[in-house]
């Protein structure tokens, strides 16, 4: 069976600091992953999602980057964290291919930044 | 871009009563899917029910129902015998073209014992 991880669950950052938010998929291949963010109380905000390694599609402007450098692997990024980026993010994934349909997601990463 | 409208930020029900969330979306497009996801406070998102359009047929999953209105563009949730784990959030949410969820707002759902 598929099985999403998404670490660390918990972070506390300063301003200004990096910011490195990791996800892996397990039993499935070439899946579509993708990166949400949901602000405190409210719903979920598509920031980046990938049909394939090295290929990233961002939706929103805003400081932070994706990278998938394996199939089933999807980092979050930023090089200096802003107090706006608080949140809580969460990866999801399904599978490829024109019937998928279905996201799955990932626990959830909360992040505060200082 | 399509566009999910939940309208109710909050709703409360008795225990063992029912309940409908209201869900209203814009879309050109004659084929899609539609959802609801729930999510408890340990924040996990939960799909709780989904429903294709071109199937005239309302979704069903055990207590939970849907009253798909494809005309109306409306897609609300019912809960049956509610109970004290359906207290969550619930997000109605589109799927776009490219397999990418948009979501609504979201409702608070709240179950009185």
């Amino acid at each position: 069976s598929q099985t999403i991880h998404q670490w660390p669950a918990t972070l506390v950052q300063p301003v200004g600091s990096p910011l490195s938010l990791e996800c892996t998929v397990e039993g499935t291949s070439n899946p579509n992953l993708y990166w949400y963010r949901q602000a405190a109380g409210r719903g979920l905000q598509l920031l980046f999602y990938s049909v394939g390694i090295g290929q990233i599609s961002s939706e929103v402007p805003q400081n932070l980057s994706a990278s998938r450098p394996q199939d089933r692997q999807f980092i979050l990024s930023s090089k200096k964290l802003l107090l706006s980026d608080s949140g809580f993010y969460l990866c999801a994934w399904n599978p490829g291919g024109a019937g998928a349909n279905v996201l799955t997601f990932g626990a959830g990463s909360r992040l505060t930044v200082l | 871009a399509q566009t999910v409208t939940q309208s109710q930020p909050e709703m409360s029900v008795q225990e063992a009563e029912t309940v409908t969330l209201s869900c209203t979306y814009d879309t050109s497009e004659s084929d899609y899917y539609l959802f609801w996801y729930k999510q408890p406070p340990s924040r996990q998102m939960i799909l709780v029910i989904r429903q294709e359009a071109y199937k005239q047929q309302n979704a069903t999953e055990n207590r939970f129902s849907v009253n798909f209105q494809k005309a109306a563009k409306s897609f609300s949730l019912k809960i049956s015998d509610s109970q004290l784990g359906d207290a969550a959030m619930y997000f109605c949410a589109y799927r776009e073209y490219g397999n990418k969820l948009v979501f609504g707002a979201g409702t608070i759902l709240r179950v009185k014992s």
